[in-house]
Protein backbone atom coordinates (compact mmCIF):
# COMPACT_ATOMS: atom_id res chain seq x y z
CA UNK A 1 0.00 0.00 0.00
CA UNK A 2 0.75 3.69 0.00
CA UNK A 3 2.98 5.01 2.86
CA UNK A 4 3.44 8.81 3.14
CA UNK A 5 6.63 10.02 5.14
CA UNK A 6 6.06 13.86 6.92
CA UNK A 7 8.43 15.91 7.98
CA UNK A 8 9.54 17.77 10.14
CA UNK A 9 6.91 16.75 13.25
CA UNK A 10 6.92 19.99 14.87
CA UNK A 11 8.04 23.31 13.72
CA UNK A 12 8.28 26.65 15.25
CA UNK A 13 8.25 29.67 13.58
CA UNK A 14 7.91 33.68 14.46
CA UNK A 15 5.05 35.08 12.79
CA UNK A 16 5.77 36.78 9.57
CA UNK A 17 7.96 33.98 8.65
CA UNK A 18 7.32 31.34 6.12
CA UNK A 19 7.04 27.99 7.09
CA UNK A 20 7.86 24.75 4.34
CA UNK A 21 6.30 21.27 5.48
CA UNK A 22 7.66 18.28 3.78
CA UNK A 23 5.82 14.98 2.53
CA UNK A 24 7.04 11.83 -0.03
CA UNK A 25 5.07 9.40 -0.85
CA UNK A 26 5.85 5.71 -1.99
CA UNK A 27 3.18 4.81 -4.87
CA UNK A 28 3.79 6.29 -8.06
CA UNK A 29 -0.20 5.86 -8.37
CA UNK A 30 -0.92 8.10 -6.68
CA UNK A 31 -2.38 11.11 -8.48
CA UNK A 32 -3.92 13.16 -5.94
CA UNK A 33 -2.73 14.83 -2.92
CA UNK A 34 -4.45 17.07 -0.05
CA UNK A 35 -4.03 19.06 2.99
CA UNK A 36 -5.11 19.60 6.11
CA UNK A 37 -5.12 21.60 9.37
CA UNK A 38 -6.35 20.28 12.29
CA UNK A 39 -6.73 22.07 15.43
CA UNK A 40 -6.96 20.66 18.43
CA UNK A 41 -9.72 17.69 18.80
CA UNK A 42 -11.57 19.69 15.88
CA UNK A 43 -11.81 17.72 11.90
CA UNK A 44 -9.18 18.12 9.95
CA UNK A 45 -10.17 21.09 7.18
CA UNK A 46 -8.76 21.09 3.92
CA UNK A 47 -6.71 23.92 2.83
CA UNK A 48 -5.30 23.21 -0.81
CA UNK A 49 -4.79 20.51 -2.85
CA UNK A 50 -2.79 19.14 -6.39
CA UNK A 51 -3.27 16.60 -8.82
CA UNK A 52 -0.58 14.97 -10.51
CA UNK A 53 -0.80 16.68 -13.13
CA UNK A 54 -0.20 19.95 -11.63
CA UNK A 55 3.37 21.33 -10.43
CA UNK A 56 2.09 23.66 -8.32
CA UNK A 57 -0.96 25.31 -6.70
CA UNK A 58 -0.78 28.42 -4.65
CA UNK A 59 -3.92 30.04 -2.94
CA UNK A 60 -3.10 33.50 -1.20
CA UNK A 61 -0.25 33.01 1.83
CA UNK A 62 -0.81 29.18 1.14
CA UNK A 63 1.13 27.05 -1.97
CA UNK A 64 1.58 23.71 -2.69
CA UNK A 65 4.39 22.21 -5.02
CA UNK A 66 4.67 18.61 -6.31
CA UNK A 67 7.46 16.70 -7.72
CA UNK A 68 6.48 13.39 -9.40
CA UNK A 69 9.57 11.77 -10.10
CA UNK A 70 10.87 12.73 -6.56
CA UNK A 71 7.77 11.50 -5.19
CA UNK A 72 7.72 14.77 -2.96
CA UNK A 73 5.44 17.77 -2.15
CA UNK A 74 5.85 20.63 0.20
CA UNK A 75 2.94 22.98 1.77
CA UNK A 76 4.31 26.41 1.95
CA UNK A 77 2.72 29.25 3.90
CA UNK A 78 4.32 32.46 3.62
CA UNK A 79 3.32 35.31 6.06
CA UNK A 80 2.34 33.17 8.97
CA UNK A 81 -0.25 34.36 11.67
CA UNK A 82 -1.01 32.79 14.88
CA UNK A 83 -3.87 31.34 14.00
CA UNK A 84 -1.81 29.27 11.27
CA UNK A 85 -1.09 27.47 14.42
CA UNK A 86 -2.17 24.15 14.30
CA UNK A 87 -1.59 20.82 13.03
CA UNK A 88 -1.00 20.18 9.44
CA UNK A 89 -1.26 16.52 7.58
CA UNK A 90 -0.12 16.20 3.95
CA UNK A 91 -2.01 12.60 2.42
CA UNK A 92 -2.07 10.77 -0.79
CA UNK A 93 -4.92 9.25 -2.65
CA UNK A 94 -5.24 6.30 -5.04
CA UNK A 95 -7.49 7.86 -7.72
CA UNK A 96 -9.21 10.97 -7.63
CA UNK A 97 -10.89 11.58 -3.74
CA UNK A 98 -10.20 7.95 -3.03
CA UNK A 99 -9.22 6.63 0.34
CA UNK A 100 -6.50 8.93 1.72
CA UNK A 101 -2.91 7.73 3.24
CA UNK A 102 -1.88 10.56 5.71
CA UNK A 103 1.57 11.58 6.89
CA UNK A 104 1.90 11.60 10.52
CA UNK A 105 1.26 15.37 11.02
CA UNK A 106 3.54 18.76 11.75
CA UNK A 107 2.80 20.91 14.37
CA UNK A 108 3.64 24.72 13.98
CA UNK A 109 3.69 26.88 16.13
CA UNK A 110 3.52 30.45 15.04
CA UNK A 111 4.63 32.60 17.60
CA UNK A 112 3.76 36.47 18.29
CA UNK B 1 -22.51 22.77 1.72
CA UNK B 2 -21.32 19.72 2.05
CA UNK B 3 -21.68 19.23 5.82
CA UNK B 4 -21.05 16.06 7.72
CA UNK B 5 -22.26 15.03 11.10
CA UNK B 6 -20.62 12.90 13.49
CA UNK B 7 -22.78 11.76 16.66
CA UNK B 8 -21.77 11.27 19.30
CA UNK B 9 -19.18 13.49 20.21
CA UNK B 10 -17.50 12.12 23.06
CA UNK B 11 -18.73 8.64 24.94
CA UNK B 12 -17.75 7.31 27.72
CA UNK B 13 -18.64 3.49 28.55
CA UNK B 14 -17.45 0.56 30.68
CA UNK B 15 -15.04 -1.99 29.18
CA UNK B 16 -17.20 -4.93 27.30
CA UNK B 17 -19.84 -3.04 25.82
CA UNK B 18 -20.67 -1.90 22.31
CA UNK B 19 -20.79 1.70 20.86
CA UNK B 20 -22.42 2.49 18.07
CA UNK B 21 -21.32 6.36 15.98
CA UNK B 22 -23.39 7.59 13.74
CA UNK B 23 -21.96 9.62 10.51
CA UNK B 24 -24.17 11.33 8.56
CA UNK B 25 -23.99 13.81 5.18
CA UNK B 26 -26.45 16.21 5.97
CA UNK B 27 -26.89 18.22 2.52
CA UNK B 28 -25.40 15.81 -0.15
CA UNK B 29 -25.72 12.27 -0.60
CA UNK B 30 -22.75 9.66 0.19
CA UNK B 31 -21.91 7.45 -1.96
CA UNK B 32 -18.52 6.81 0.15
CA UNK B 33 -17.95 6.59 3.86
CA UNK B 34 -14.30 6.71 5.17
CA UNK B 35 -13.65 5.83 9.09
CA UNK B 36 -10.57 6.90 10.41
CA UNK B 37 -8.76 6.56 14.07
CA UNK B 38 -6.70 9.13 15.42
CA UNK B 39 -4.94 8.45 18.45
CA UNK B 40 -3.22 11.36 20.51
CA UNK B 41 -0.61 13.27 18.40
CA UNK B 42 -0.51 10.84 16.07
CA UNK B 43 -2.08 10.68 12.32
CA UNK B 44 -5.66 9.52 10.69
CA UNK B 45 -5.53 5.62 9.75
CA UNK B 46 -7.37 4.88 7.65
CA UNK B 47 -9.78 1.91 9.16
CA UNK B 48 -12.37 0.99 6.21
CA UNK B 49 -14.02 1.96 3.47
CA UNK B 50 -17.65 1.98 3.00
CA UNK B 51 -19.66 2.27 -0.04
CA UNK B 52 -23.59 2.12 0.44
CA UNK B 53 -25.12 -0.88 -0.42
CA UNK B 54 -21.82 -2.93 -0.07
CA UNK B 55 -19.55 -4.51 2.53
CA UNK B 56 -17.11 -2.33 3.75
CA UNK B 57 -13.69 -3.09 2.80
CA UNK B 58 -11.12 -3.20 5.72
CA UNK B 59 -7.62 -2.18 5.67
CA UNK B 60 -4.76 -4.67 6.91
CA UNK B 61 -4.66 -5.18 10.71
CA UNK B 62 -8.48 -3.43 11.33
CA UNK B 63 -10.47 -6.61 12.82
CA UNK B 64 -13.78 -6.31 11.11
CA UNK B 65 -15.76 -8.32 13.46
CA UNK B 66 -14.33 -5.82 16.03
CA UNK B 67 -15.35 -2.66 14.31
CA UNK B 68 -18.69 -3.29 12.20
CA UNK B 69 -19.45 -0.73 9.43
CA UNK B 70 -22.90 -0.37 7.80
CA UNK B 71 -23.54 2.08 4.62
CA UNK B 72 -27.76 1.17 4.62
CA UNK B 73 -28.24 4.56 3.08
CA UNK B 74 -27.30 7.16 1.47
CA UNK B 75 -26.49 9.66 4.28
CA UNK B 76 -25.71 7.28 7.16
CA UNK B 77 -22.74 4.76 8.02
CA UNK B 78 -22.61 3.33 11.38
CA UNK B 79 -19.77 2.19 12.86
CA UNK B 80 -19.73 -0.15 16.03
CA UNK B 81 -17.26 -0.82 18.26
CA UNK B 82 -17.94 -4.02 19.68
CA UNK B 83 -17.20 -5.17 23.23
CA UNK B 84 -15.02 -2.38 23.50
CA UNK B 85 -12.07 -2.84 25.25
CA UNK B 86 -9.55 0.76 26.93
CA UNK B 87 -6.82 -0.19 24.03
CA UNK B 88 -10.14 0.99 21.54
CA UNK B 89 -10.05 4.48 23.43
CA UNK B 90 -9.29 6.76 20.44
CA UNK B 91 -10.45 9.61 18.31
CA UNK B 92 -12.95 8.09 15.76
CA UNK B 93 -13.28 10.14 12.55
CA UNK B 94 -15.77 9.89 9.57
CA UNK B 95 -15.83 11.11 6.22
CA UNK B 96 -17.63 11.14 2.99
CA UNK B 97 -17.83 12.04 -0.48
CA UNK B 98 -20.67 12.67 -3.05
CA UNK B 99 -18.42 10.57 -5.81
CA UNK B 100 -15.51 9.47 -7.21
CA UNK B 101 -14.88 13.36 -8.79
CA UNK B 102 -16.06 14.58 -5.42
CA UNK B 103 -13.83 15.28 -2.40
CA UNK B 104 -14.13 13.92 1.00
CA UNK B 105 -15.96 16.18 3.63
CA UNK B 106 -15.21 15.03 7.54
CA UNK B 107 -16.86 14.92 10.56
CA UNK B 108 -16.49 16.72 13.68
CA UNK B 109 -15.13 13.32 15.33
CA UNK B 110 -15.96 11.00 18.05
CA UNK B 111 -13.73 11.00 21.23
CA UNK B 112 -14.36 7.27 22.69
CA UNK B 113 -13.16 6.72 25.78
CA UNK B 114 -13.31 3.41 27.61
CA UNK B 115 -13.18 2.42 31.09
Amino acid sequence: GENVEQHPSTLSVQEGDSAVIKCTYSDSASNYFPWYKQELGKRPQLIIDIRSNVGEKKDQRIAVTLNKTAKHFSLHITETQPEDSAVYFCAASLGNFNKFYFGSGTKLNVKP
Amino acid sequence: GAVVSQHPSWVICKSGTSVKIECRSLDFQATTMFWYRQFPKQSLMLMATSNEGSKATYEQGVEKDKFLINHASLTLSTLTVTSAHPEDSSFYICSARGGSDQPQHFGDGTRLSIL
